[in-house]
């Protein structure tokens, strides 16, 4: 079965101190790889798609990654607007409108 | 602004009341979702139009949920003789179409109340 496990859960980061996150998928065939933000009572906002591994994109401070078997997003010195949940999801061979999610890692910076 | 739209943003209803929801998606976009979102959790995804065409439906989607795209703009969902454990974020996105999987544009959401 397809699935999309994100760790830690929750992480809490002073500003300006670089960390990365986690997404780890188990998926027939991986077509592409999303990255979300969502902030409380909003839609997840998109960041950054990936389709295969060694692949990397960068966007502010946020640069996302991919291997063969999981991705990070790693977060360099942030700052406290940088708090939110981030989300993965995958789409698969057999499926690529469908999105698989994980549960998200919910991220806040403190001044 | 071109992004998705979706109305109402809050909707308290009393249980056993009908509801429905509006979604606009990005105008170039021919795909359409819907998801429903609880706290903690990832969305779960209900349903997916392509134009007007309802290609998918969720197996754990009641029958007491449906959902239109008339002329393959805006969508409808309703939900009828709405139950407690229907209270949630209901999401709507939109996306290209093709044989890419494209990244899916999401609106700002409903959140519905049931008392």
């Amino acid at each position: 079965e397809d699935q999309v496990t994100q760790s830690p859960e929750a992480l809490r980061l002073q500003e300006g101190e670089s960390s990365s996150l986690n997404c780890s998928y188990t998926v027939s065939g991986l077509r592409g790889l999303f990255w979300y933000r969502q902030d409380p009572g909003k839609g997840p906002e998109f960041l950054f798609t990936l389709y295969s591994a060694g692949e990397e994109k960068e966007k502010e401070r946020l640069k996302a990654t991919l291997t063969k078997k999981e991705s990070f997003l790693h977060i360099t010195a942030p700052k406290p607007e940088d708090s939110a949940t981030y989300l993965c999801a995958v789409t698969n061979a057999g499926n690529n409108r469908k999105l698989i999610w994980g549960l998200g890692t919910s991220l806040g910076v403190n001044p | 602004d071109t992004g998705v739209s979706q109305d109402p943003r809050h909707k308290i209803t009393k249980r056993g009341q009908n509801v429905t929801f509006r979604c606009d998606p990005i105008s170039e976009h021919n795909r359409l979702y819907w998801y429903r979102q609880t706290l903690g959790q990832g969305p779960e995804f209900l349903t997916y139009f392509q134009n007007e065409a309802q290609l998918e439906k969720s197996r754990l989607l009641s029958d007491r949920f449906s959902a239109e795209r008339p002329k393959g703009s805006f969508s409808t969902l309703e939900i009828q003789r709405t139950e407690q454990g229907d209270s949630a974020m209901y999401l709507c996105a939109s996306s290209s179409s093709g044989t890419g999987p494209y990244e899916q544009y999401f609106g700002p959401g409903t959140r519905l109340t049931v008392t």
